[in-house]
């Protein structure tokens, strides 16, 4: 069956440090691949995606992820984490095959300190 | 911009209430989505929309129902409110149904 974990329920970092969230998908196919980003009270807003091409995706607010077929994984990176950047984030999978319905991941709960 | 609203942002019920949120969108998606959204479970589909009156139950439609009478608007239904209801409830639509979704900002929905 289709699967997203991710590992870290929550993850601290300190401001200014290099950032790296896991996801790991089961899926038969190539499939799509999102991470989403939540701030408090908010809507999700699409980060970056993966359809197919480059296995390295840059998104938005200088978050990138690279798309791993060996490993199963779509890890989100950042090099340096800003404050603002405080939030949860979901990893997804979704396809082009009819009917396919995206999933989610449970979510990362990232803290940043001063 | 692209843009999906939710009628309230936040909500209290009574137990036994019937309860209706409403979500539109302005993209012209075929595709429409309600989420719940509770503490260390993620995301979880209760029902979906791929047409106007066209609807397929999640993964947790129980004590759920939905309306689509128009493309754009999507309506979540709480027969009967129950506290195990309270939760954070989530509209999202999309082009496909395992394509990007945009997301509304939520409704936080107590019942007491």
């Amino acid at each position: 069956a289709q699967s997203v974990t991710q590992p870290d329920i929550h993850i601290t970092v300190s401001e200014g440090a290099s950032l790296e969230l896991r996801c790991n998908y089961s899926y038969g196919a190539t499939p799509y691949l999102f991470w989403y980003v939540q701030s408090p009270g908010q809507g999700l807003q699409l980060l970056l995606k993966y359809f197919s091409g480059d296995t390295l995706v840059q998104g938005i607010k200088g978050f990138e992820a690279e798309f791993k077929r060996s490993q199963s994984s779509f890890n989100l990176r950042k090099p340096s984490v800003h404050w603002s950047d405080a939030a949860e984030y979901f990893c997804a999978v979704g396809s082009d095959t009819g009917g396919f319905k995206t999933i989610f991941g449970a979510g990362t709960r990232l803290f940043v300190k001063a | 911009d692209v843009k999906v609203t939710q009628s309230s942002r936040y909500l209290v019920k009574r137990t036994g209430e019937k309860v209706f949120l409403e979500c539109v969108q302005d993209m012209d998606h075929e595709n429409m989505f309600w989420y719940r959204q509770d503490p260390g479970l993620g995301l979880r589909l209760i029902y979906f929309s791929y047409d106007v009156k066209m609807k397929e139950k999640g993964d947790i439609p129980e004590g759920y129902s939905v309306s689509r009478e128009k493309k754009e608007r999507f309506s979540l239904i709480l027969e009967s409110a129950s506290t195990n209801q309270t939760s954070m409830y989530l509209c999202a639509s999309s082009l496909g149904t395992g394509e990007t979704q945009y997301f509304g900002p939520g409704t936080r929905l107590l019942v007491l």
